[in-house]
């Protein structure tokens, strides 16, 4: 069966980095777009970035453009997230998930930014 | 981007009742590509209906979801104890992608 696993979440003081990692399992990794979403405490969902199958296509949200960088690697089936220059406001739980509508989603890992 | 916009915040109703949440765009979604996703307390979200009306896997017939262009309708046909949650949909049609505030189902 399909699964996805978060890790790499933690407590970062702002305008420090983090990488999360997905790895996925059950499924052809290759074959799909993976995508990563958030939801700050309390709040609804939003959505981070895309990367195709082959990595060739990404996109991110404005409002984490230039700071985070999206990468997978399909020999491991693992998907990533490298987070820099990291502030208050992207604490949050991340969510990886499979596909562009987000057909399956992991539990989740949350990363909090604080002083 | 296309700003999705759920209507009503929070609906209360009762166990057996019908349930329709309103998702609207901004601007015409392309090829109707609007997915609605349930999320329970503490749990991840889970994808219920995709293509706008395309259920998937598992998902029982009392889900159903219609509409194209800019407005999207998700309907419970008779609400189960299980289904009060927050649903939120989802464009995925023209990037960057993009969420709805969600709309709360709660009993009443």
């Amino acid at each position: 069966q399909v699964q996805l696993v978060e890790s790499g979440g933690g407590l970062v003081k702002p305008g420090g980095s983090l990488r999360l990692s997905c790895a996925a399992s059950g499924f052809a990794f290759s074959d799909y777009y993976m995508t990563w979403i958030r939801q700050a405490p309390g709040k609804g969902l939003e959505w981070v970035s895309y990367i195709s199958g082959y990595g060739n296509t990404i996109d991110y949200a404005d409002s984490v453009k230039g700071r985070f960088t999206i990468s997978r690697d399909n020999a491991k089936n693992s998907l990533y997230l490298q987070m820099d220059s990291l502030r208050a406001d992207d604490t949050a739980v991340y969510y990886c998930a499979r596909g562009r509508w987000a057909v399956y989603w992991g539990l989740g890992t949350l990363v909090t930014v604080s002083s | 981007e296309i700003v999705l916009t759920q209507s009503p915040g929070t609906l209360s109703l009762s166990p057996g009742e019908r349930a329709t949440l309103s998702c609207r765009a901004s601007q015409s979604v392309s090829s109707d590509y609007v997915a609605w996703h349930q999320q329970k307390p503490g749990q991840a979200p889970k994808l219920l209906i995709y293509g706008a009306s395309s259920r998937a896997t598992g998902i029982p017939d009392r889900f159903s979801g219609s509409g194209s262009g800019t407005d999207f309708t998700l309907t419970i046909s008779r609400l189960e104890p299980e289904d009060f949650a927050v649903y939120y949909c989802q464009q995925y049609g023209s990037s960057p992608f993009t969420f709805g505030p969600g709309t709360k189902v709660d009993i009443k």
